[in-house]
């Protein structure tokens, strides 16, 4: 079964929205999330880091302000795209850190349409 | 910035033959790892190969790693229709407890019946 969900899976929304996307770890805790971004038919970007207890750490080039990461307890990181635009629009995935283990697991994907 | 970079960028291949993609990577690694994505879906995890690891096999998948080359390539046997799909190459860096998986640009892959 699935040990990594994220919420919703596909949020329709207009410009200048905020949309909040959830990523909880099922049945095992993890002090930190790993959020990727991916265009249409492109290939997935890290984002950030999120770190329980601490700030989350950008990538170079991704907006501190326009993307807001919270990892608000050990088993749920909270992506928000504040003041969402069309070029916002993106496949936006969840990731804990799953050291050299021969299984690794990806949140399912939040499809992120903005109008 | 992208580490890997699979080729070729497009397969197209009858059902029955063999799909070889590579993955070529510019830093040190812990691990590669491939992926597979279904149109419009989630990442689907294939198979991890360590650094000290030169080959790995699961099902038909097959996965070399040359270090000394920093490429890797997946075998996919005897295809499918349902193998069509996106397949991403990942490294995993050596960052820390917590490293930072990086993906390349992806092979798509169809398979025609």
């Amino acid at each position: 079964g699935a040990v990594v969900s994220q919420h919703p899976s596909r949020v329709i929304c207009k410009s200048g929205t905020s949309v909040k996307i959830e990523c909880r770890s099922l049945d095992f805790q993890a002090t930190t999330m790993f959020w990727y971004r991916q265009f249409p038919k492109k290939s997935l970007m890290l984002m950030a880091t999120s770190n329980e207890g601490s700030k989350a750490t950008y990538e170079q080039g991704v907006e501190k302000d326009k993307f807001l990461i919270n990892h608000a307890s050990l088993t749920l990181s909270t992506l928000t795209v504040t003041s969402a635009h069309p070029e916002d629009s993106s496949f936006y995935i969840c990731r804990p850190p799953c050291g050299q283990t021969d299984t690794q697991y990806f949140g399912p994907g939040t499809r992120l349409t903005v109008l | 910035s992208q580490q890997g970079e699979e080729d070729p960028q497009a397969l197209s291949i009858q059902e029955g033959e063999n799909a070889t993609m590579n993955c070529s990577y510019k830093t040190s690694i812990n691990n590669l790892q491939w992926y597979r994505q279904n149109s419009g879906r989630g990442l689907v995890h294939l198979i991890l190969i360590r650094s000290n690891e030169r080959e790995k096999h699961s099902g038909r998948l097959r996965v070399t790693l040359d270090t000394s080359k920093k490429s890797s390539s997946l075998l996919i046997t005897a295809s499918r229709a349902a193998d069509t799909a996106s397949y991403f190459c990942a490294t995993d860096s050596l960052t820390g407890a917590n490293s930072k998986l990086t993906f390349g640009k992806g092979i798509t892959l169809s398979v025609r019946p």
